[in-house]
């Protein structure tokens, strides 16, 4: 299997800061990376996909990046709405993992 | 619009078999590479993986579960469903049904979820 490792696990910030969530996979996986947001009692979101194309209706203060083994998420700009736990998640190989998320909480 | 929601019990006994049900719209599982799959989240935790089906009636499985795990497909119904079997407390957790992009393993659309607790 796949393993998905997150950093930091949990990450304090503030309305307008930049922060960057990173995420490391056991083997090369290409850019066969996605994440994910999930805020409580909601299910998960689908926000990237391929390491760095932003699903349909995300905002553009959400980016992507990495290749290989290493992967980032970074969010420009923090907004209100953007406080919840990301999930990256690897799709190129079954079984599918998960990371173990990383919860972005109000400083 | 593609909407997915779970459907079963809420409490099941240790030992006993769990039958989950998804019943989708806004797309169809017999259009090629369309796929549906279930995710479980125990609480606090990362989701876990566990089946998917793909329109073709191909099925995958968590190879850690799989010897519990049965999913089916319900075309006329537009229903997908997971049984798991000999359930066990640390079973316990929100079940959701999700569905798989046609190009990859991406779970662009998923259920609200269906918490299941297993307790005696």
């Amino acid at each position: 299997d796949i393993q998905m490792t997150q950093s930091p696990s949990s990450l304090p910030a503030s309305v307008g800061d930049r922060v960057t969530i990173t995420c490391r996979a056991s083997q090369n996986i290409i850019t066969y990376l996605n994440w994910y947001q999930q805020k409580p009692g909601e299910a998960p979101k689908f926000l990237i996909y391929a390491a760095s194309s932003l699903q349909r209706g995300v905002p553009s203060r959400f980016r992507g990046s990495g290749s290989g083994t290493d992967f980032t998420l970074t969010i420009t700009s923090l907004q209100p709405e953007d406080f919840a736990t990301y999930y990256c998640q690897q799709s190129h190989s079954t079984p599918i993992t998960f990371g173990q998320g990383t919860r972005l909480e109000i400083k | 619009q593609i909407t997915l929601k779970e459907s079963g019990p809420t409490l099941v006994k240790p030992t006993q078999t769990l039958t989950l049900t998804c019943t989708f719209s806004g797309f169809s599982l017999t259009t090629s590479g369309v796929g549906v799959a279930w995710i479980r989240q125990p609480p606090g935790k990362a989701p876990e993986w566990l089946a998917l089906i793909y329109w073709d009636d191909d099925k995958r499985y968590s190879p850690s579960l799989e010897s519990r795990l049965t999913i089916t497909k319900d075309t006329s119904k537009n229903q997908v469903v997971l049984e798991m079997a000999n359930m066990d407390p640390v079973d316990s957790g929100t079940y959701y049904c999700a569905h798989k992009h046609p190009a990859s393993w991406i779970f662009d659309y998923w259920g609200q979820g269906g918490l299941v607790t297993v307790s005696s």
